[in-house]
């Protein structure tokens, strides 16, 4: 069945640092893959999307691009502030059969991050 | 654009009795979601509805829970009895596009109980 799978935290960095969050997939269609973000306190939010392979998604200074070939999505940003700091989360959303007409979403452990000053 | 309201915000109940949440969609997003987080986790799909038709319920503990979206709009979720281990933050979401659409959920706030 679908799955994903992303690096084990919690990870820590300095303000400024680069921040790689792995993400990758298993899937038996073509799925759409999200990574949403959820502060302390708060509910999920969308942060960035793809929908397709070599799609690249972008928000907020996050970028993650859509690689079919290693079946990943890993979440990239060249300078974290301390207001990055949250659990983020990656998520696919697929057809669990060809004939079905609702899409099967799946969210990943969760990968948090802490970013100190 | 109102986002999706959920309530109550926190809850405290005894194991065995019952307990409902309420969730009230984005206006116009046909699909509907209950999730379950536990602390540390990611948030686990208990029930889906498109419109007001059930379409994946195959993780919703059904001897215990129950869940209703009357007239394709907000919905309810109910426990009875609840166990220790249903200690968790009830997340919906809903989404507008239809199936095959790849479309982004949009969360509420979350609803978080603690069984003593």
């Amino acid at each position: 069945g679908n799955s994903v799978t992303q690096m084990e935290g919690p990870v820590t960095l300095s303000e400024e640092a680069f921040l790689t969050i792995n993400c990758t997939y298993t899937a038996t269609g073509y799925p759409s893959l999200f990574w949403y973000v959820q502060y302390p306190g708060e509910g999920l939010q969308l942060l960035l999307k793809a929908t397709k392979a070599d799609d690249k998604g972008s928000n907020k200074g996050f970028e993650a691009t859509y690689r079919k070939e290693t079946t990943s999505f890993h979440l990239e940003k060249g300078s974290v502030q301390v207001s990055d700091s949250a659990v983020y989360f990656c998520a696919l959303s697929d057809r669990p059969f060809m004939k079905t007409s609702y899409d099967k979403v799946i969210f990943g452990p969760g990968t948090s991050l802490s970013v100190i000053p | 654009e109102a986002g999706v309201a959920q309530s109550p915000r926190y809850k405290i109940i005894e194991k065995r009795q019952s307990v409902a949440f309420w969730c009230n969609p984005i206006s116009g997003h046909a699909t509907l979601y209950w999730y379950q987080q536990i602390l540390g986790q990611g948030p686990k799909l208990l029930i889906q509805f498109q419109n007001n038709g059930v379409v994946d319920d195959s993780q919703l503990p059904k001897d215990r829970f129950s869940a209703e979206r009357l007239k394709g709009v907000d919905s309810t979720l109910k426990i009875q009895p609840a166990k220790l281990e249903d200690s968790a933050v009830y997340l919906c979401a809903s989404r507008s596009t239809g199936p095959g659409t790849g479309g982004a959920q949009y969360f509420g706030p979350g609803t978080r109980l603690t069984v003593t």
